[in-house]
């Protein structure tokens, strides 16, 4: 069964503090990964897509990298306006385009 | 331009009403679909419509429809409604490149739908 675990579920940062969150996958084919970032009370927003591992997407303080079984979101000098629910999704290969599966995400907060 | 637009942003419903919620995807966009996210469950793929065409549905019972206009614009409707119905429910787009297509979806602010 095609499954994408997010983790950690929660993390809290000091501001300035840099880390990364987690998106591991299994999947029969991967045709593409995307991060989103969502604020409470709001849909999803668009942040990278990645398509074939060793690929990386750059983005203010956010880092997104790609392996053949997981990606990183790498994050930088974090301020507390990052603080929000970021959430991986996969589009399998066979599968048409707006048919995406998404993680459970992970809550960050950043501490000022 | 303008986003992903959705309407009602908040609905209250009894069980065994029938809800329709609406969709406005970005100017140019012809594929839209529909997602439910709950705190249990995450985001879980409704359906998607391209040109007016239902081309996937994703593992929901059949209370659950929709349609799509030739300008684009969707609608979603569930029947009978249940207790367990109540969820946020986001309406997404796409650009238009055929049912291969690999760009990303961008989504509106989504319905919050409570059945009572």
């Amino acid at each position: 069964e095609d499954q994408v675990t997010q983790s950690p579920e929660a993390l809290r940062l000091q501001e300035g503090e840099s880390s990364s969150l987690n998106c591991s996958y299994t999947v029969s084919g991967l045709r593409g990964l995307f991060w989103y970032r969502q604020d409470p009370g709001k849909g999803p927003e668009f942040l990278f897509t990645l398509y074939s591992a060793g690929e990386e997407k750059e983005k203010e303080r956010l880092k997104a990298t790609l392996t053949k079984k997981e990606s990183f979101l790498h994050i930088t000098a974090p301020k507390p306006e990052d603080s929000a629910t970021y959430l991986c999704a996969v589009r399998l290969r066979g599968t048409s385009g707006s048919r995406l599966t998404f993680g459970e995400g992970t809550q960050l907060t950043v501490n000022p | 331009k303008a986003g992903v637009t959705q309407t009602p942003r908040y609905l209250i419903k009894t069980r065994g009403q029938q809800v329709t919620l609406s969709c406005s995807p970005i100017s140019g966009h012809r594929s839209v679909s529909w997602y439910q996210q709950t705190p249990g469950q995450g985001l879980q793929f409704l359906f998607e419509y391209f040109s007016e065409t239902q081309r996937n549905k994703g593992n929901f019972p059949g209370r659950f429809s929709g349609r799509q206009f030739s300008n684009s614009r969707s609608e979603m409707n569930v029947s009978t409604l249940e207790l367990g119905d109540s969820a946020l429910y986001l309406c997404a787009s796409s650009p238009t490149e055929g049912l291969w297509g690999n760009s990303p979806l961008h989504f509106g602010n989504g319905t919050r739908l409570t059945v009572t």
